[in-house]
Order: C-alpha cells, then sequence, then structure tokens
C-alpha cells in the first residue's frame, strides 16, 4: 500500500527559506521509473505542479518557481524534501506531495497523494 | 510549454442529469509511439487531496463508477458524468502529463442544481 505524508513548518516568514519533507512508504524510489512530485494550491485556487524528482535523481522544476527550487532524495529514508527560497505571501499554498510510476515504459499521472500541508507566509 | 484550459468554469446540474466538462490543450497530448493520450481527470473534493479518475483520457482508474468517462484525443478532452449523484458535486482539474513542466487545468466546479 502506498501512502505518503507531507511534513514541514506551517507559518514561514516573507524571504525565508521553505523546507518541506515528504515521506512515503509502499515504493522505493530508487530506479528511474518512479517519481515524486510536488503540487501546490493556494486557498481557493488551482493545482499547480511544483517539481519532481526521479529514482535515477532526474529533477524537473516549474518554470516560474525554477530560480526558487530544489528538491532531493534520500532512498534510505523513503523521503523527498522541497526546499523553497524567498518566501513570499504569494506562496501561501496546500502543499502536496504524489506518486507517480513508469509502467511498461509509459508515464502514467500521479496516482497517490498525500494530505497535503497548509503553509502560510506572514510576518 | 502547454496550456491546459477547461470550460466551463463552473456548472451546475441536477441530480440524475448529465454533465460535461471540457478540457483544451496547447499541444498535441498524443504520443504517436504508443498511441496514447497523456490526459488524466482529477476529482477534488474540499479538504482532500485530488483523486485521480481517468487517466490515457478514457481509462477509468480502479473503483472509480462507470458513470465517470473520458473522451477526446489530441488537444480536446472531455469528462462527462452519465448520471449525476450528490456525492459527484466537486472541482475536477484535467491534467497534461506528457512532457514537462507538467500542467493542470484551472479547475471546474460542478454543483448539484
Amino acid at each position: 500500500q502506498i501512502t505518503l505524508k507531507e511534513s514541514g513548518p506551517t507559518l514561514v516568514k516573507p524571504t525565508q527559506t521553505l523546507t518541506l519533507t515528504c515521506s512515503f512508504s509502499g515504493f522505493s524510489l530508487n530506479t528511474s521509473g518512479v517519481q515524486v512530485g510536488w503540487i501546490r494550491q493556494p486557498p481557493g485556487q488551482a493545482l499547480e505542479w511544483v517539481a519532481f524528482i526521479s529514482g535515477n535523481d532526474d529533477k524537473h522544476y516549474g518554470p516560474s518557481l525554477r530560480n526558487r527550487l530544489a528538491i532531493t532524495k534520500d532512498t534510505l529514508k523513503n523521503q523527498v524534501v522541497l526546499t523553497m527560497a524567498n518566501m513570499d505571501p504569494v506562496d501561501t499554498a496546500t502543499y502536496y506531495c504524489a506518486h507517480r510510476a513508469q509502467l511498461s515504459g509509459d508515464w502514467y499521472p500521479f496516482d497517490y497523494w498525500g494530505q497535503g500541508t497548509l503553509v502560510t507566509v506572514s510576518s | 510549454d502547454i496550456v491546459m484550459t477547461q470550460s466551463p468554469d463552473s456548472l451546475a446540474v441536477s441530480l440524475g442529469e448529465r454533465a460535461t466538462i471540457n478540457c483544451k490543450s496547447s499541444q498535441n497530448l498524443l504520443y504517436s509511439y504508443n498511441n496514447m493520450n497523456y490526459l488524466a481527470w482529477y476529482q477534488q473534493k474540499p479538504g482532500q487531496p485530488p483523486k485521480l479518475l481517468i487517466y490515457w483520457a478514457s481509462i477509468r482508474d480502479s473503483g472509480v463508477p462507470d458513470r465517470f468517462s473520458g473522451s477526446g484525443s489530441g488537444t480536446d478532452f472531455t469528462l462527462t458524468i452519465s448520471s449525476l449523484q450528490a456525492e459527484d458535486a466537486a472541482v475536477y482539474y484535467c491534467h497534461q502529463y506528457y512532457t514537462s513542466p507538467l500542467a493542470f487545468g484551472q479547475g471546474t466546479r460542478l454543483e448539484i442544481e
């Protein structure tokens, strides 16, 4: 059974760096055919893909956030860490992590999601 | 970058009636290598993460009721709920997973009339 859970601060100040951790179970992030992604959702707004990392350490970032993001994985701890620098109130959102897999050479969409963690940016 | 545009932004449908949500991609999502459309539909209820309903444009995920169906190819896609139930009130998102950067539509809010 695949599960994911996000953790991190609920409140950060403007200009600070946000660090979020996705702890997962039920799969291993040590093969190229698995990804863990981050998706965020400002209150009352749409989903926005943020980043993903593959088991072979391939990393992709959303274009509007690329310069502020870093994503890493710890395969021994079954964790993925997202850092976002220079936080602004517009970054206030629920941040989700999600699982994605490749089967028979074809990538599938995000199928398992964490419950999300609300991060508020305010002084 | 691929942009996903849904229509309408919101709709109200009576119980038992059909609901139709459209999604248009700015680029072709049909991969010629495997003849698959990299388009998914998600349902999101308040306070919950999105739930995968449909992938490959028309394949229902495990456990999804058969009143949900997806259609379309290339750049134009449709999610249809054939006989609306009260529990179908939610926001629905289309999502392209063809290429990075991944993208979601702006969402369609479905209400029960």
